[in-house]
């Protein structure tokens, strides 16, 4: 069945410095969404990517859709102890509304 | 956004007792609901794909008269699991999709069977 990993796992960051989490698929996707779930609580959505090289930014995040739609990524500019959390890939193949989830990446932030 | 609610947020049974959880959509209505189990520290594993209207769609492995659901209306959605045993015990999230396909969460039910 389809796979989706993340790396890293585990992220530890100077508040300040930037952090990247990559998401990689084992099958062509039609989308992937992007989540943050804080410690405690539950997913929230925070972007869809549809188009192949697809780049959207949220104020500090950016995020990339990979060309062949197998990978993505989420940059954070100079993180703050407000990013902390795990940050979820998904993604949902051609004709398949179901979202498998990635592996997560927990980001925690050295004040 | 839309708003996913979930009931109880917290409950705790004894071993061999049957536990409902609600899931509902507050300000949209949801045509499908997904069922989710975390455990700690680990990523969302889909269980089972709610329809209105028609019977659930379970995942491999996902034991459908264990996990019993009903998605009797557009903004209700039922996850009963039956006979619980310790190793039932996790966080399970409900989610909702709108038109536009985006799924929204709820806040997570965190069950505990002693």
């Amino acid at each position: 069945g389809q796979q989706v990993m993340q790396i890293p796992q585990y992220q530890h960051v100077q508040e300040g410095e930037d952090f990247t989490t990559y998401c990689n698929s084992s099958t062509t996707l039609s989308n992937i969404q992007w989540y943050k779930q804080r410690p405690g609580g539950h997913p929230v959505f925070l972007i869809q990517l549809v188009k192949s090289g697809e780049v959207k930014k949220q104020k500090r995040l950016t995020f990339q859709f990979g060309e062949a739609k197998k990978n993505s990524s989420l940059h954070i500019t100079a993180t703050q102890t407000t990013d902390v959390g795990t940050y979820f890939c998904a993604g949902s193949n051609f004709g398949n509304e179901k979202l498998t989830f990635g592996t997560g990446t927990r980001l925690t932030i050295i004040p | 956004g839309a708003v996913v609610s979930q009931h109880p947020s917290r409950v705790i049974c004894k071993s061999g007792t049957s536990v409902k959880i609600e899931c509902r959509s507050l300000d949209f209505q949801a045509t499908t609901m997904f069922w989710y189990r975390q455990f700690p520290k680990k990523s969302l594993m889909l269980m089972a794909t709610s329809n209105e209207g028609s019977k659930a769609t379970y995942e491999q492995g996902v034991e459908k008269d264990k996990f019993l659901i009903n998605h009797a209306s557009l903004t209700l959605s039922t996850l009963t699991v039956t006979s619980a045993h310790p190793e039932d015990s996790s966080f399970y999230i409900c989610s909702a999709r709108d038109r536009a396909y985006e799924q929204y969460f709820g806040p997570g039910t965190r069950l505990t069977v002693t």
